[in-house]
């Protein structure tokens, strides 16, 4: 069956900081995988998604992530936070062969500090 | 655009009340979905549609009753609803099943009294 692993429920960080968000994934075949932001009572927005190809992705907000097969991760990264940053981050695996089933990791939530 | 709008924002119901969300996308999706999202959780899937066709129901109970009425709009229909199932409802939509991203839209935040 497909998991998704955060394994930080919170992180802060200072404005200016750079950030490393964790995602580790459980998935038999090729995973087809995702991080979506989620402000305050808000839907969840896509910011950046990995198919196949280039294991480097760029994303909206100057976000990317790295997928490592061997390590089974797709941890997501920014070089200088903002505090408009501060939001709850998912990473999920889209399950193809269970109609396009997303499964979400429990979640972080990043705190951005002046 | 990727614009995915549901209405209302905010619905509080009672337990006997019938009540429906609304979901509406202009993409050209074929493929549309209801998530649940408990406070603090992450969301999990209730219901997928494939070209108006229902192809995924995750043992939802039947006290919610989803419908596709065309390939733009996606309703999920209330009746006799506990207070547990007090949550953050989203509807997302894909280009169609397999492999695509979800756009997701703001939600309804339902309250049941």
């Amino acid at each position: 069956a497909q998991s998704v692993t955060q394994p930080d429920i919170h992180i802060t960080v200072s404005e200016g900081a750079s950030l490393e968000l964790r995602c580790n994934y459980s998935y038999g075949a090729t995973p087809y995988l995702f991080w979506y932001v989620q402000s305050p009572g808000q839907g969840l927005q896509l910011l950046l998604k990995y198919f196949s190809g280039d294991t480097l992705v760029q994303g909206i907000k100057g976000f990317e992530a790295e997928f490592k097969r061997s390590q089974s991760s797709f941890n997501l990264r920014k070089p200088s936070v903002h505090w408009s940053d501060a939001a709850e981050y998912f990473c999920a695996v889209g399950a193809v062969d269970k109609g396009n089933k997303l499964v979400f990791g429990a979640g972080t939530i990043l705190r951005v500090k002046s | 655009d990727t614009e995915v709008t549901q209405t209302p924002k905010h619905l509080v119901m009672g337990m006997t009340n019938k009540k429906s969300l609304k979901c509406e996308q202009h993409m050209g999706h074929r493929a549309m979905y209801w998530y649940k999202q408990k406070a603090k959780k992450p969301p999990e899937l209730m219901f997928v549609y494939s070209y108006e066709k229902l192809s995924i129901n995750e043992s939802v109970p039947s006290r919610f009753s989803p419908e596709c009425p065309n390939s733009s709009l996606l309703n999920l229909h209330l009746h006799a609803l506990q207070p547990e199932d007090s949550a953050l409802y989203l509807c997302a939509s894909s280009p169609r099943l397999r492999a695509y991203e979800q756009y997701f839209g703001p939600g309804t935040r339902l309250t049941v009294t």
